[in-house]
């Protein structure tokens, strides 16, 4: 079975600055998908940045990027430029890619809570 | 609006109640899921379903009852209500084939008290 961890329950970054959160991943799996959602204090879960385990390039989308390392399963978040509108819980999650029985099923962390302090 | 929509937003319901959470979407989505969030536990997949008429369990469906009568609606259903069933529920949905490409499509949740 697939499992995502997320081993930093809270994390602290001063405006402007660069923060980067961790995720590692368990599966036996070649070919999925990985992504990171933020959920700010609305509750609406908002998808991020996205990542196909075939590619090699790191996915990046304006001020977020991610540092994907298949051989070590690990897919961290990287946030430049920190800005207040960017405190919200962040869950790492994954999913088999779809194709021979596989569902769309998606697999989430437990989250790490963003605070950016001005 | 395209989206998905889930009402109510807010319940609260005593031990024992039974109830149905709604949840649609008018994006012609195949796939349909709902998930629990609770505090240090992030989101966890209770029921799902692929296609109208077909549904299966996910992680933690114990208590839950689903149906998919139509491609557009996704119920789940509380039997009988416990204390432990109180979460913030989420319907999500994508594509069968491209989840993967564009993610899911969340709704605003629902926010279930049992007391």
């Amino acid at each position: 079975a697939q499992t995502v961890t997320q081993s930093q329950p809270e994390m602290s970054v001063q405006e402007a600055e660069t923060v980067t959160l961790s995720c590692t991943y368990d599966t036996s799996e070649s070919n999925y998908y990985l992504f990171w959602y933020k959920q700010p204090p609305s509750r609406q879960m908002i998808l991020v940045i996205r990542q196909e385990a075939y590619k090699q390039q790191n996915a990046t989308e304006n001020r977020f990027s991610v540092n994907f390392q298949k051989a070590a399963k690990s897919f961290s978040l990287k946030i430049s430029d920190s800005q207040l509108g960017d405190t919200a819980m962040y869950f790492c999650a994954f999913m088999t890619r779809p194709g021979g029985g596989a569902t769309n099923k998606l697999i989430f962390g437990t989250g790490t809570l963003l605070a950016v302090q001005p | 609006n395209a989206g998905v929509t889930q009402t109510p937003k807010f319940q609260v319901l005593k031990t024992g109640q039974s109830m149905t959470l709604q949840c649609a979407q008018d994006m012609n989505h195949e796939y349909m899921s709902w998930y629990r969030q609770d505090p240090g536990m992030g989101l966890r997949l209770i029921h799902y379903s692929v296609g109208a008429g077909i549904t299966d369990q996910g992680e933690v469906p114990n208590g839950y009852n689903v149906s998919r009568s139509t491609t557009e609606d996704f119920p789940l259903r509380l039997l009988s209500a416990a204390p432990s069933q109180t979460s913030v529920y989420f319907c999500a949905s994508s594509y069968s084939t491209s989840g993967g490409k564009g993610g899911y499509t969340f709704g605003s949740g629902t926010r279930l008290t049992v007391v």
